[in-house]
């Protein structure tokens, strides 16, 4: 069954500093895509970046960078010189096939970024 | 554009009222879908709709029906509310062959007495 795994509820970082996010999916099947979404506490749901199965190099989006291992299913998201405004909830979630409008979310991690 | 719109912001019903959620979206997307996040919790899929006439059963469907008569719209009908069904309520849509993000509206809090 398809599944989406995010290990840390809460993680933070100082000011400046690279964190990771860890993701971990679980699908049979062969076409599919990953997303990572940001959600302040003002609850709106910020896409930052995508993934798909068959892209040959990791997507990076400016600050957001995808480190994707396909064989590992691990989709982690890393953040560099993280800013206070990135404190907020992030999940991890993926697009199996053709379910273009079908996502199966992640728990989320909770970063808090310390000054 | 304005995007994915929701109303209302916030409602709060008795058990056994049932009501509409609207969504409408302006970006003539086909594909639409309604989400619930529950505290601690990633969202979940409730229904979904690949065009008007077609929609689709998601993983918590059970007390929820949809309709989409139109590409713009996709409203989310409670039938007869309970308690369980207090969350934060997440439209969403995108383009076919979006291989890209799908668009979310604002949310929608909801509480159950």
């Amino acid at each position: 069954a398809q599944k989406i795994t995010q290990t840390q509820p809460g993680m933070f970082v100082q000011e400046k500093e690279a964190v990771t996010l860890d993701c971990t999916y679980d699908t049979s099947d062969q076409s599919y895509g990953l997303f990572w979404y940001k959600q302040p506490s003002s609850g709106e749901m910020i896409f930052l970046i995508y993934q798909g199965s068959y892209d040959e190099q990791n997507a990076t989006e400016g600050r957001y960078s995808l480190n994707f291992q396909k064989a590992r299913k691990s989709a982690n998201l890393v953040i560099s010189a993280s800013q206070l405004g990135d404190s907020a909830m992030y999940f991890c979630a993926m697009r199996e096939g053709g379910g273009y409008n079908k996502l199966i979310f992640g728990a989320g991690t909770r970063l808090a970024v310390h000054p | 554009n304005a995007g994915v719109t929701q109303t209302p912001k916030f409602q709060v019903l008795k058990t056994g009222q049932s009501m509409t959620l609207q969504c409408a979206q302006d970006m003539n997307h086909e594909y639409m879908s309604w989400y619930r996040q529950d505290p601690g919790m990633g969202l979940r899929l409730i229904h979904y709709s690949v065009g008007a006439g077609i929609t689709d059963q998601g993983e918590v469907p059970n007390g929820y029906n949809v309709s989409r008569s139109t590409t713009e719209d996709f409203p989310l009908r409670l039938l007869s509310a309970a308690p369980s069904q207090t969350s934060v309520y997440f439209c969403a849509s995108t383009e076919r062959g979006g291989y890209n993000e799908q668009f979310f509206g604002p949310g929608t809090r909801l509480t159950v007495l």
